[in-house]
């Protein structure tokens, strides 16, 4: 089945140990995103790409970056993490195609402990 | 930038019950409105959108809900809840850019 698939799905690191989270996609999907969801909490956008092109939200911390080698894969870089950045880290996936139904295809998540 | 109100945090109803979630965003214009759930241990799936014309959408398992531009409203429904309907729910709004701003999620717990 297409999917979006994200590994690890559960990662610990310590305090300032810098982290990478993996997303992966079988939808052939041109734009991909990365949010954060800390509990209780909704789902906050990171950045996405559109393509190649990297968009970043206003209100990111410079500690966030991305990659995206491919259009299957999405990184997720954590330069140094502090305790305020436990949280899910989700993936989506989006086609950017007129006839597409602008859903956004979310991946498991990665639930990410800084210790 | 939008941003998006769900009314209750926690809404515990037993089998049968009916379910009316409320989801509000700040500001009109053409908007794209979804409803996310999410069951317990598993990932974000759509169960319903809207786009345009009929104001009455109709999603997966007996979910529908209303858009009210006037209200700037897109409340979701199901006239009797089940069991394996406990989950999390998400109001989303498509911004500018292709973007979703959520709501902070109510949670459902239905009583067998």
């Amino acid at each position: 089945d297409a999917m979006v698939i994200q590994n690890p799905r559960y990662q610990v690191t310590q305090f300032g140990k810098p982290v990478t989270l993996s997303c992966s996609q079988t939808l052939n999907h041109n734009v991909m995103y990365w949010y954060q969801q800390k509990s209780s909490q909704a789902p906050k956008l990171l950045f996405h790409y559109y393509d190649k092109d990297f968009n970043n939200e206003a209100d990111t911390p410079d500690n966030f970056q991305s990659r995206r080698p491919n259009t299957s894969f999405c990184f997720l870089d954590i330069r140094s993490p502090g305790l305020g950045d436990a949280a899910m880290y989700l993936c989506a996936t989006r086609a950017d195609d007129r006839g597409s139904s602008y859903e956004q295809y979310f991946g498991p998540g990665t639930r990410l402990t800084v210790t | 930038a939008q941003s998006v109100s769900q009314h209750n945090h926690h809404v515990i109803l037993s089998e049968a019950a009916s379910l009316e979630l409320g989801c509000n965003y700040s500001y009109g214009g053409t908007v794209n409105l979804f409803w996310y759930v999410q069951y317990p241990g598993q990932h974000l799936q759509l169960l319903l959108k809207y786009f345009s014309g009929d104001p009455l959408v109709k999603g997966i398992k007996g979910f529908e809900a209303e858009f009210i531009k006037s209200k700037f409203s897109f409340n979701l429904r199901k006239p009797s809840v089940q069991w394996s309907d406990t989950a999390e729910y998400f109001c989303a709004v498509e911004e500018y850019g292709n973007k979703l701003v959520f709501g902070a999620g109510t949670i459902l717990r239905v009583k067998s």
